[in-house]
């Protein structure tokens, strides 16, 4: 089963920041946070994963609470192309880690004109 | 960054028939790699972990002699979906390490 909950849905405001909460209160200590997204009829898309620090890329950012419990993933400026379904997975160890990846149900964002 | 491929992107086949969907890794090696099925309006569900040189792990509810996995070298794995059905139709996706493949559409007729 799924470790994390996140809203079913948001809307969002092209141009605007899009703050996609997730909540994983029972991650364990060696357990990263990885954020994906899925573009209709498209295999999953890696966005971006951390451990305890927030963590930055070219795509968007990744806070993470102090005592871990949760997350939230930034795209500070959506854009119509950023509507998509957002799923937000914990997993034990880094991206060379060959655990599986668990889905829940995900955040459909709509972007919005 | 690392590429997974799949192959076909899409495909139609008859009721009765088996179906080969192949999963490469482009440019890194993967001892590991997962199949899930997707349907519409619905998460990915993991089918099974595909393991390079031995059996695959097949997740419960899983019909391990309907969903032949076959990883015969560390850039590839291949998911055969034998005497097919129509509720077998399905979106199919492989992932290796972080990376996801782009799917495979599958429609049985």
């Amino acid at each position: 089963d799924a470790k994390t909950t996140q809203p079913p849905s948001m809307d969002c405001a092209e141009g605007r920041a899009a703050n996609l909460p997730c909540n994983h209160s029972t991650i364990s200590g060696n357990e990263y946070v990885y954020w994906y997204r899925q573009i209709h009829s498209q295999g999953p898309q890696y966005i971006i994963h951390g451990l305890k620090n927030n963590e930055t890329n070219e795509m968007a950012s990744l806070i993470i609470t102090e005592d871990r419990k949760s997350s939230t993933l930034i795209l500070p400026h959506a854009t119509l192309r950023d509507t998509a379904v957002y799923y937000c997975i914990v997993r034990p160890g880094g991206p060379y880690n060959t655990d599986k990846l668990i889905f829940g149900t995900g955040t459909r964002l709509q972007v919005f004109p | 960054g690392a590429v997974v491929s799949q192959h076909p992107s899409w495909v139609i086949c008859k009721s009765g028939t088996s179906v080969k969907i192949e999963c490469r890794s482009l440019d890194f090696q993967a001892t590991t790699m997962f199949w899930y099925r997707q349907f519409p309006k619905q998460s990915l569900m993991l089918m099974a972990t595909s393991n390079e040189g031995s059996k695959a792990t097949y997740e419960q509810g899983v019909e391990k002699d309907k969903f032949l996995i076959n990883h015969a070298s560390l850039t590839l794995s291949t998911l055969t979906v034998t005497s097919a059905h129509p509720e077998d139709s399905s979106f199919y996706i492989c992932s290796a390490g972080t990376f996801f493949g782009p799917g495979t559409r599958l429609t049985v007729t």
